[in-house]
């Protein structure tokens, strides 16, 4: 079975510019979540997504950041304009359902941002 | 509003040692929680899920078990090896609406030959 396919692994970009994450999740599940992962932390969620409809997008910075997920299969995070602070690994997870048994999380590589 | 502590925040043994690794948490009501493993510069690997009423999970070296009443999981690894050198990260999904996968802030563990 693949696993949580995500791109590019690595960018770098200038302070101001803006930036786009794309995942593709395991098929067949219907929950897919972003996470932010700052060097030394755990990671923080951004944004989760049930088919194609938000459920929690709380601890999304949404002057700067943006999601979707077209036709509930794979998303996008994009970020514009970046900042420094910005700098993390951003991860994308997915998983069966959200609820009881069908939410174990699998996790993709991540793409590790640096802003300059 | 759920938080997962986990501590010590580093741990060194030598090769040979049992790992304990520790994991708390706020609140009780819970579904599950889910132990990862995280490579330098890599995504999380799951190790082992444990529903809300199970009391523990084994898979090969691992063990983890739960005590939902105090909010507490422990992660045991037998025989450490140096590959099992990494950061391990607990999460919570509590049982409520939205229940999102909350993390800790992992152990880093590193297992010297």
């Amino acid at each position: 079975e693949a696993g949580v396919a995500q791109s590019p692994r690595y960018k770098i970009i200038e302070k101001r510019q803006s930036v786009a994450f794309w995942c593709n999740p395991i098929s067949g599940h219907a929950t897919l979540y972003w996470y932010q992962q700052i060097l030394g932390q755990g990671p923080k969620l951004l944004i989760q997504f049930q088919n194609n409809g938000v459920v929690d997008d709380s601890q999304l910075p949404k002057d700067r950041f943006s999601a979707e997920r077209l036709k509930g299969v794979d998303s996008t995070l994009k970020i514009q304009p970046a900042k420094l602070e910005d700098s993390a690994v951003y991860l994308c997870a997915s998983s069966l359902g959200n609820r009881d048994s069908t939410t174990e999380a699998f996790f993709g590589q991540g793409t590790r941002l640096t802003v300059v | 509003k759920q938080e997962v502590t986990q501590i010590p925040a580093a741990l060194s043994v030598p090769e040979g040692e049992n790992l304990v690794l520790n994991c708390s948490f706020t609140d009780s009501a819970i579904y599950n929680l889910q132990w990862f493993r995280q490579d330098p510069g890599k995504g999380l690997t799951s190790l082992l899920l444990i529903q809300s009423s199970q009391r523990e999970q084994t898979s090969g070296r691992l063990n983890a078990s739960l005590d939902k009443s105090s909010g507490r999981s422990t992660l045991y690894i037998a025989a450490s090896q140096p590959g099992d050198s990494a950061t391990y990260l607990c999460a919570v999904r509590p049982a409520a609406a939205g229940n999102k996968l909350t993390f800790g802030g992992g152990t880093r563990v590193l297992v010297k030959p």
